[in-house]
């Protein structure tokens, strides 16, 4: 199983600004995926990350809002533009099961950010 | 599209009860479908899946069986225990080659001695 690391685990940030998530995994792997959790509701997929081309954002999101790195197979950025309370969610990275075809994802333990 | 609907809760449980969490899918062609469990404090964890009709999938006691006449896949444990206390997601992955997850709204469960 692959080991995910988020960082920051916890932040509390002001309206309008803007803060940058990392993932980083132990193991090199073609796509990472970046979900939000918003409080009581399910997990949403925002986007897929593919190393050396553009990220795939799902309906409803946009590259301006939540603009994505992937600057190798092992890390990615999730960056949350212009905050405001509606964005106070948990932000996942997660990556799939290494030479398998069943779908399993691994997650990491999760961005929780608090917008003021 | 995919949906997931899952039992809402929350569910408070003795220890030793019995435990059914009801989740049913919508989806087209032959998904794949997951329990996903958050533990306080932890990342989601895979607790077991099935890929295709009639299989079961079990783990750590708890078990789902994948019913396509019912397009359903319940989680039951016969005996609770206090660890057991997490936030349980139904999931589904539509029939295609992506890895997009579709989740349910997720149940939490507290268990008390």
């Amino acid at each position: 199983s692959a080991v995910i690391s988020q960082k920051p685990s916890r932040d509390i940030c002001q309206r309008g600004t803007s803060l940058t998530i990392q993932c980083q995994v132990d193991s090199q792997v073609t796509m990472m995926f970046w979900y939000r959790q918003q409080p009581g509701q399910s997990l949403t997929l925002i986007a897929t990350a593919n190393q050396g081309s553009e990220a795939t954002y799902e309906s409803g999101f946009v590259i301006d809002k939540f603009p994505i790195s992937r600057p190798n197979l092992t890390f990615s950025t999730l960056t949350v533009s212009n905050m405001s309370p509606e964005d106070s969610s948990i932000y996942l990275c997660s990556v799939p099961e290494a030479g398998a075809h069943t779908g399993e994802l691994f997650f990491g333990e999760g961005s929780r950010l608090t917008v003021l | 599209g995919d949906s997931v609907t899952q039992m809402e809760g929350p569910v408070t449980l003795s220890e030793e009860a019995f435990l059914t969490i009801n989740c049913t899918y919508t989806a087209t062609g032959y998904p794949s479908l997951f329990w996903y469990v958050q533990y306080p404090g932890e990342g989601l964890q895979l607790l077991l899946k099935a890929t295709k009709a009639d299989d079961k999938g079990s783990n750590k006691g708890f078990e789902a069986t994948y019913r396509k006449e019912t397009t359903s896949f319940h989680l039951e444990k016969g005996s609770v225990q206090v660890s057991d206390s997490a936030v349980y997601f139904c999931a589904l992955r539509g029939g295609g080659s992506n890895y997009k997850l579709t989740f349910g709204k997720g149940t939490l469960l507290t268990v008390n001695p």
